[in-house]
C-alpha cells in the first residue's frame, strides 16, 4: 500500500532563517506531488506541484521554492522565512491516471 | 473561471441531527467531485467521491450525489456523531494531466453531545 510521510511534524523558526520541509511517498512510482499551505482557520492554497523529477510548477509567487530531486521526494524550501510563512503545510500525491489526492500528516510551521 | 463554493461555517449540531453541507462548482465537462475530511491536527483524507453525473458517493454514513443540472455535490448524513466533528472540504478535479484539484474553503462542523 502507499504511504506518504512529512517531516518535521512541527517547527518553530525565527524570521530570516532558512526552511526545508521534506515529503516522501512510498509504494507508488511517478506520482504527481503537491505542496499546499493552510493558514489558521482557512482553506488550502496550492503552492507548487510536480509531474516528474526536476519539474516544478509554481502556483503563487512568494518567498518559497520547491524541488523534486528524486521520483518520490518533494522538498519545500525558503532562504529567509517571513512571519507570513507561518501555517500548516501539507504534501499530497496523486497517481498518473487519477485525481484523488492523498495527503500527508502535515507540518505546522510557526515563524516568530 | 473554475471554482468550488461551499457553505460557510462554522456549523454546530447536536448529536443525531441531520447534516447538510452545500457545495456547488463551476466547470466545463464532467469533472470528478470529492469530499475530504480533516480531523484536528491532521492532513486531509478522502471521504467520498463521484466521477460522473448522478453518481452517489458514500462512506461512513455520509452521502453526496453528483448533480450536473444544478452543478452541486451536497454532503449529507442522517445522524451525526461527536466523532464527525472536523473540517469538510469539497473539491473538483481539474481534468488536467497533473491531477490537480480545486478545493472549497472548508466548512467546520462541531457536533455536541
Amino acid at each position: 500500500s502507499q504511504t506518504i510521510h512529512q517531516w518535521p511534524a512541527t517547527l518553530v523558526q525565527p524570521v530570516g532563517s532558512p526552511l526545508s520541509l521534506e515529503c516522501t511517498v512510498e509504494g507508488t512510482s511517478n506520482p504527481n506531488l503537491y505542496w499546499y499551505r493552510q493558514a489558521a482557520g482557512r482553506g488550502l492554497q496550492l503552492l507548487f506541484y510536480s509531474v516528474g523529477i526536476g519539474q516544478i510548477s509554481s502556483e503563487v509567487p512568494q518567498n518559497l521554492s520547491a524541488s523534486r530531486p528524486q521520483d518520490r521526494q518533494f522538498i519545500l524550501s525558503s532562504k529567509k522565512l517571513l512571519l507570513s510563512d507561518s501555517g500548516f503545510y501539507l504534501c499530497a500525491w496523486t497517481g498518473q491516471r487519477t485525481d484523488t489526492q492523498y495527503f500527508g500528516p502535515g507540518t505546522r510551521l510557526t515563524v516568530l | 473561471g473554475n471554482s468550488v463554493t461551499q457553505m460557510e461555517g462554522p456549523v454546530t449540531l447536536s448529536e443525531e441531527a441531520f447534516l447538510t453541507i452545500n457545495c456547488t462548482y463551476t466547470a466545463t465537462g464532467y469533472p470528478s467531485l470529492f469530499w475530504y475530511v480533516q480531523y484536528p491536527g491532521e492532513g486531509l483524507q478522502l471521504l467520498l467521491k463521484a466521477t460522473k453525473a448522478d453518481d452517489k458517493g458514500s462512506n461512513k454514513g455520509f452521502e453526496a450525489t453528483y448533480r450536473k443540472e444544478t452543478t452541486s455535490f451536497h454532503l449529507e448524513k442522517g445522524s451525526v456523531q461527536v466523532s464527525d466533528s472536523a473540517v469538510y472540504f469539497c473539491a473538483r478535479g481539474d481534468n488536467t494531466n497533473a491531477g490537480k484539484s480545486t478545493f472549497g474553503d472548508g466548512t467546520t462542523l462541531t457536533v455536541k453531545p
